[in-house]
């Protein structure tokens, strides 16, 4: 099956700088990478996705890159607010019915 | 338009005890999945549906059983609990495998 992995574990970045989750994924089949914020208490949210025939995807401060060649994948959140503190999981799938998930990375911004 | 609803939020069992855990949509949504969270590991797949009396096994389905007897419910069931089985338990639907998934609220389940 797909193995995803997501670094850092844990972020702390000052409010207004910006923040870079990254992920690997190993199936090369692969083809849809959301990425879902997780806050305390709450089931996981979508925030972001990307499909694999585009590179590059922005909503406003987030945004998604894809590398399929070297099969991995990132969030950027640029001028990070406090509201952004969270966890945040990527996630790889195919056209099947699996859903595989990074380990999660906690985000805080300091105020 | 409630979404992704689990019953129950909390429950603690004992050794041994067995019990449901209810995820209920109004979307119609075909896709149906349970997962587990525990604390470095992320969310692991327990069991899916792909529709209305199907299911099949994901990552870790040792211990849980799931029923799909109506579209919009899936049931997760723990025959004999264990305190390995200690999670929060997450239950997701979508219309495709290739689209956004809901997630409900989760249900923190503690075996002691």
């Amino acid at each position: 099956g797909e193995n995803v992995e997501q670094h850092p574990s844990t972020l702390s970045v000052q409010e207004g700088d910006s923040a870079v989750i990254k992920c690997t994924y190993s199936d090369s089949a692969s083809n849809y990478f959301p990425w879902y914020k997780q806050e305390l208490g709450k089931g996981p949210q979508l925030i972001i996705d990307i499909r694999s025939n585009v590179g590059e995807k922005k909503d406003q401060r987030i945004a998604v890159t894809l590398n399929k060649t070297a099969k991995h994948f990132s969030l950027h959140i640029t001028e990070t607010q406090p509201e952004d503190s969270a966890v945040y999981f990527c996630a790889a799938s195919r056209s099947g019915n699996q859903f595989y998930f990074g380990t999660g990375t906690s985000l805080t911004v300091i105020p | 338009n409630a979404g992704v609803t689990q019953t129950p939020k909390f429950r603690v069992l004992k050794t041994g005890q067995s019990m449901t855990l209810l995820c209920a949509q109004d979307m119609n949504h075909e896709y149906m999945y349970w997962y587990r969270q525990d604390p470095g590991m992320g969310l692991r797949l327990i069991h899916y549906s792909v529709g209305e009396g199907t299911t099949a096994k994901g990552e870790v389905p040792d211990g849980y059983n799931v029923s799909r007897l109506k579209k919009q419910n899936f049931l997760l069931g723990l025959e004999s609990a264990a305190p390995s089985q200690t999670s929060v338990y997450f239950c997701a639907s979508r219309w495709t495998p290739n689209t956004e998934a809901f997630f409900g609220q989760g249900t923190r389940l503690t075996v002691v």
